[in-house]
């Protein structure tokens, strides 16, 4: 089915180690962002990239890192993981523009720091 | 910059009344206002969407919103809940470069039969 695939579904690190979620979309999309979810604060953005070779920083970006590689993949990494950033990372890609702007959203990544 | 609040952390339903959801936004143009639905464990799917023209909007699963521009909000609204409804829902203003969403900090809907 078309859409966005995050890998992996589940991860655990130890506190100072590194890793990369890695997000594809194959609905042609131009947009494509990085949020986490936290109980009660609803997602927040980390960052996000508006089209194919730019990429801005969004509510929460420290401590993150991010690649646009195509139009496609849009890579987070976490260079030295810490417990605060233990949550449920989601990929999400949009069409830029009304009507069709709308996210559609992977199926997110819960990260465990210990 | 935009806000989004959603005034209810829970709330409790029997199943077959009516629902209402609450959603205030803050933003100085014309935003885009989103409803999403998220089960436990899962992703989050869109139920509806405002960009312009008729301010009541229907969504996905029997759902409905309205966008009042004079009290900054989109409520979502449902008839006739079903214990299949028992969610959290997110409502989400789009603006700016980037078209950036900021949600809400969500709304947990549990439905009593």
């Amino acid at each position: 089915n078309a859409g966005v695939t995050q890998t992996p579904k589940f991860q655990v690190l130890k506190t100072g180690q590194s890793m990369t979620l890695q997000c594809a979309q194959d609905m042609n999309h131009n947009s494509m962002y990085w949020y986490r979810q936290d109980p009660g604060m609803g997602l927040r953005l980390i960052y996000y990239s508006a089209s194919e070779g730019t990429t801005d920083k969004g509510e929460v970006p420290n401590g993150y890192n991010v690649s646009r590689l195509n139009k496609r993949e849009f890579s987070l990494r976490l260079e030295s993981a810490a417990p605060s950033q233990t949550s449920v990372y989601f990929c999400a890609s949009s069409s830029y523009r009304a009507p069709n702007y709308g996210y559609t959203f992977g199926s997110g990544t819960r990260l465990t720091v210990v | 910059a935009q806000s989004v609040t959603q005034p209810d952390i829970h709330i409790t339903v029997s199943e077959g009344a009516s629902l209402e959801l609450r959603c205030n936004y803050s933003y100085g143009a014309t935003p885009y206002l989103f409803w999403y639905v998220q089960s436990p464990g899962q992703g989050l799917q869109l139920l509806l969407k405002y960009f312009s023209g008729d301010t009541l909007v229907q969504g996905i699963k029997g759902f409905e919103a309205e966008f009042k521009r004079s009290q900054s909000s989109f409520n979502l609204r449902k008839p006739s809940v079903h214990w299949s409804d028992a969610a959290e829902y997110f409502c989400a203003v789009g603006a700016g470069y980037g078209n950036k969403l900021v949600f809400g900090a969500g709304t947990i809907l549990r439905v009593k039969s």
